[in-house]
């Protein structure tokens, strides 16, 4: 998986609980993503970085928020997880804003009951 | 109506099939056009990427775009069960948008 590990793997938590995902690289890669994947909606995007402390919104981003403090981290939190957020959450990262290329990270598994 | 309309399948063939694995797209400014692999409970991984219309080879795949029909394909010949997975296509203007993935499936 190209040097990018997520954390944890896989998560069970309970409505209304604040969940921090983590995404970490060995690539040095410049760009970072955060997507979640459904049946039926395939990978969508939740957030992006292009930097240090450099974020921005995708498709999907209502509910959760994202921090970069280095270049190898990038963490997704829900901030008061919903059953609606039960998904697979997949950490990507390219080399820069024109690399059509990305590489993806093993994925997590949550579960909000 | 999505950008990206990949044919939803599941596809089951017998080993040594030809498989074809098809994606629609409305965005003309689309200018890479990839294939993503990803098997059981892994993240994707880039198998194949176009940029211009016709084909592109690569051992037993071939990536065929037709711009003119906003139409992409991805041929796999003598299909083993190892290829036996999830097919996502993807765009790129600036960013990338997926198709929702065809899971095939090849029995020996």
């Amino acid at each position: 998986d190209a040097g990018i590990t997520q954390s944890p793997r896989h998560k069970v938590t309970e409505t209304g609980t604040p969940v921090t995902l983590r995404c970490h690289q060995t690539e040095n890669h410049r760009y970072m993503y955060w997507y979640r994947q459904d049946p039926g909606h395939g990978l969508r995007l939740i957030h992006y970085s292009y930097g240090v402390k450099d974020t921005d919104k995708g498709e999907v981003s209502d509910g959760y928020s994202v921090s970069r403090s280095k270049t190898e981290d990038f963490l997704l939190t829900l901030e008061s997880a919903t059953s609606s957020q039960t998904s697979v959450y997949f950490c990507a990262i390219s080399r820069d804003r024109s690399s059509y290329e990305q590489y993806f990270g093993p994925g997590t598994r949550l579960t909000v009951t | 109506q999505k950008e990206v309309e990949q044919d939803p399948g599941p596809l089951s063939v017998p080993e040594g099939a030809i498989v074809s694995l098809n994606c629609t797209y409305s965005n003309s400014a689309f200018q890479y056009f990839m294939w993503y692999r990803q098997y059981s409970r892994k993240g994707p991984e880039l198998l194949m990427y176009t940029y211009s219309s016709g084909n592109k080879e690569d051992g037993r795949f071939t990536a065929q775009v037709d711009k003119s029909s906003k139409y992409i394909s991805l041929f796999i010949r003598d299909s083993q069960p190892s290829d036996s997975a999830t097919y996502l296509c993807a765009m790129w203007a600036g960013k990338s948008t997926f198709g929702d993935g065809t899971t095939l499936t090849v029995k020996p």
